[in-house]
């Protein structure tokens, strides 16, 4: 079966200090694979996907950028965190084709102070 | 991009009643719609999907339904337990190559016992 790690579950981190949040996903190959931002009491809006390796697409311009350095592995990073970067964080993964469900890992609440 | 639009935001209903929760999507060429639950501190979990070919489809006490030409889906809850107290999201998917997910904003349901 497959499984998505997420870490860490939780993180505080000061205005214009660096982040790297990493998720990995097993038990599948060539996952597509996403994140997530989640602002309190919002809908979840979607940062980046990736299709492949070294291929990252970004929906909405930021203070972040997304890597794939391996098949299974997403990082989402920042050279300066902002206030306005504090946030849940969910990465997720889904099987490439039309039908195929999003599977999400549980999250990093991330606190920028 | 897609556009998905959720209502309510918030629902309370008793133990024992129906509840229905509606979204309605801007891109006629969207043709997957799944809806997820999340619980506190947790990523959103599939609960139920349909396909655009399908105009319903019911999984024991959660039912969705799909009107592609007016372009809105809903979910339906029968004999709600407080287990079922969450948030839930709609999506449906855009038409790019990526096939990514576009969410809803939410609806918290509370069910009181």
């Amino acid at each position: 079966s497959q499984t998505i790690h997420q870490w860490p579950a939780t993180l505080v981190q000061p205005v214009g200090s660096p982040l790297s949040l990493e998720c990995t996903v097993e038990g599948t190959s060539n996952p597509n694979l996403y994140w997530y931002r989640q602002a309190a009491g919002r809908g979840l809006q979607l940062l980046f996907y990736s299709v492949g390796i070294g291929q990252i697409s970004s929906e909405v311009p930021q203070n972040l950028s997304a890597s794939r350095p391996q098949d299974r592995q997403f990082i989402l990073s920042s050279k300066k965190l902002l206030l306005s970067d504090s946030g849940f964080y969910l990465c997720a993964w889904r099987r490439t084709g039309f039908w195929s469900p999003l599977h999400f890992g549980n999250g990093t609440r991330l606190t920028v102070t | 991009g897609e556009n998905v639009e959720q209502h309510p935001s918030t629902l309370s209903v008793q133990e024992g009643d129906s509840a229905v929760i509606k979204c309605t999507y801007s891109d006629s060429a969207s043709n997957y719609f799944p809806w997820y639950k999340q619980e506190l501190g947790k990523g959103p979990q599939l609960i139920i999907d349909i396909r655009s070919n399908v105009g319903e489809k019911k999984d024991q006490r959660i039912a969705v339904t799909l009107n592609k030409t007016a372009k809105h889906f809903s979910l339906h809850i029968t004999e709600t337990q407080p287990e079922d107290s969450a948030v839930y999201f709609c999506a449906a998917s855009d038409q790019t190559g990526a096939n990514n997910l576009f969410f809803g904003t939410g609806t918290r349901l509370t069910v009181i016992p």
